[in-house]
This record gives structure tokens, C-alpha cells and sequence, in this order.
């Protein structure tokens, strides 16, 4: 186990609705990234948040966003949501930049339909 | 835009017998090499990295990985193989100074060990 805690464990939802992640880094990690794994693909780097502000982002659309607040916990949101989203996504805390070494939540699994 | 390749999507061996999992990547550039694990029902986690130095690299469990920069590779490697490293493996990269320092990672090798 990492400490690294994500919620819910499964969800699912209907096209174009919303969707709010949750993560919760390990302590004393002020770093955290969020994948989006697709059935039988490696993670795909969506976007990585340091000390609450946005500091890097993968190929994805605007309607994928994120909020990292005070605590280093974190939230990944997606709007307008496609079934293409279906996906298995993964929150990751490291204490530094992201070179350093990440610890992976168990995932959320999302299922639109 | 660089990539990662894992050529073998799914190796089945007997225990006891050596492993070696290839990974090459595209970028010219300084890099960072990473190998994950993800153990049946448990989290990703990191077995190794490579940062600069030595190229071979030891991590967990028994595994190394050899950079090899003039083959752009990263070979994941274990002389004898035990049933408990049954898992999917990730290779990963990330852009040296100068890149992106965005992670991209391999499509995962699933690994089957027979008792």
C-alpha cells in the first residue's frame, strides 16, 4: 500500500454528464498527477498539479480539469463526458517535481455508457 | 512527440527462467527511464529508474535494467523467475532538461510465471 487514496472506487455514468475524482496524497507529498488508463494501455498523463497550480498537462481537452487544494489533496473533474472516458484513472503523490518517485492509487473506474 | 514501445504484450514463462522485457523509446534528448510493476489487485509501483550514471540499474526483487542510450532501449531483466512476479509491466519515460517533463508510458507487458 502507498498511503495515496482515491474515491469512489467505481462509478458509473451516462454521456455528457459530469464526473468529480477524488485523491488523497500521501503525507508530506505537495505533488500530484493524474492518468487516465484505457483497457489493455499503459497510463496516459493527463495533468500534474504542484502546490495548487497546474504544472504540466497531457494531450487532453480542456473538459478534463483539476483542483489541488491546501491539504496536496486533489480532484479530477470531467465534463461533457464521452465513452471514450471509460477508463481506469489514477492519481499519483510524489514530494517533489515528477521526475521523483510516484506512488499510484488504486485507481478509479469509470464506466460511461 | 516521444514514445515508448514494449514489444512483447504478454510473455509466459516457467519458473526459474531468465526474463527480459524490452522497452525503446524516441527522443534524442537527456531522459529519465522508469519501470513499474502492477502485482494482480495491488497499486503501480516503481522497481527501478535511471536517472544518469551507471546504466545498469538495480531495483526490487531481483531485477535490473540496462540503458543502452545508442539503441534509444531499456531492457527490463531477471535471471530466474519466481510464480509472485506474475504482473503487468510498465516501461515509462520522461524528457530530460529541455523536454516536457510529461511521462509517457508503454502499452505494459503482461508476464505470466508457471509454477
Amino acid at each position: 500500500e502507498t498511503g495515496v487514496t482515491q474515491s469512489p472506487t467505481h462509478l458509473i455514468k451516462t454521456r455528457g454528464q459530469q464526473v468529480t475524482l477524488r485523491c488523497s496524497s500521501q503525507s508530506g507529498h505537495n505533488t500530484v498527477s493524474w492518468y487516465q488508463q484505457a483497457l489493455g494501455q499503459g497510463p496516459q498523463f493527463i495533468f500534474q498539479y504542484y502546490r495548487e497550480e497546474e504544472n504540466g498537462r497531457g494531450n487532453f481537452p480542456p473538459r478534463f480539469s483539476g483542483l489541488q487544494f491546501p491539504n496536496y489533496s486533489s480532484e479530477l473533474n470531467v465534463n461533457a463526458l464521452e465513452l471514450d472516458d471509460s477508463a481506469l484513472y489514477l492519481c499519483a503523490s510524489s514530494s517533489e517535481t515528477i521526475q521523483e518517485t510516484q506512488y499510484f492509487g488504486p485507481g478509479t473506474r469509470l464506466l460511461v455508457l | 512527440a516521444q514514445s515508448v514501445s514494449q514489444h512483447n504484450h504478454h510473455v509466459i514463462l516457467s519458473e526459474a527462467a531468465s526474463l527480459e522485457l524490452g522497452c525503446n523509446y524516441s527522443y534524442g534528448g537527456t531522459v529519465n527511464l522508469f519501470w513499474y510493476v502492477q502485482y494482480p489487485g495491488q497499486h503501480l509501483q516503481l522497481l527501478l529508474k535511471y536517472f544518469s550514471g551507471d546504466p545498469l540499474v538495480k531495483g526490487i526483487k531481483g531485477f535490473e535494467a540496462e540503458f543502452i542510450k545508442s539503441k534509444f532501449s531499456f531492457n527490463l531483466r531477471k535471471p530466474s523467475v519466481q510464480w509472485s512476479d506474475t504482473a503487468e509491466y510498465f516501461c515509462a519515460v520522461i524528457l530530460g532538461s529541455g523536454g516536457s517533463y510529461i511521462p509517457t508510458f508503454g502499452r505494459g507487458t503482461s508476464l505470466i510465471v508457471h509454477p
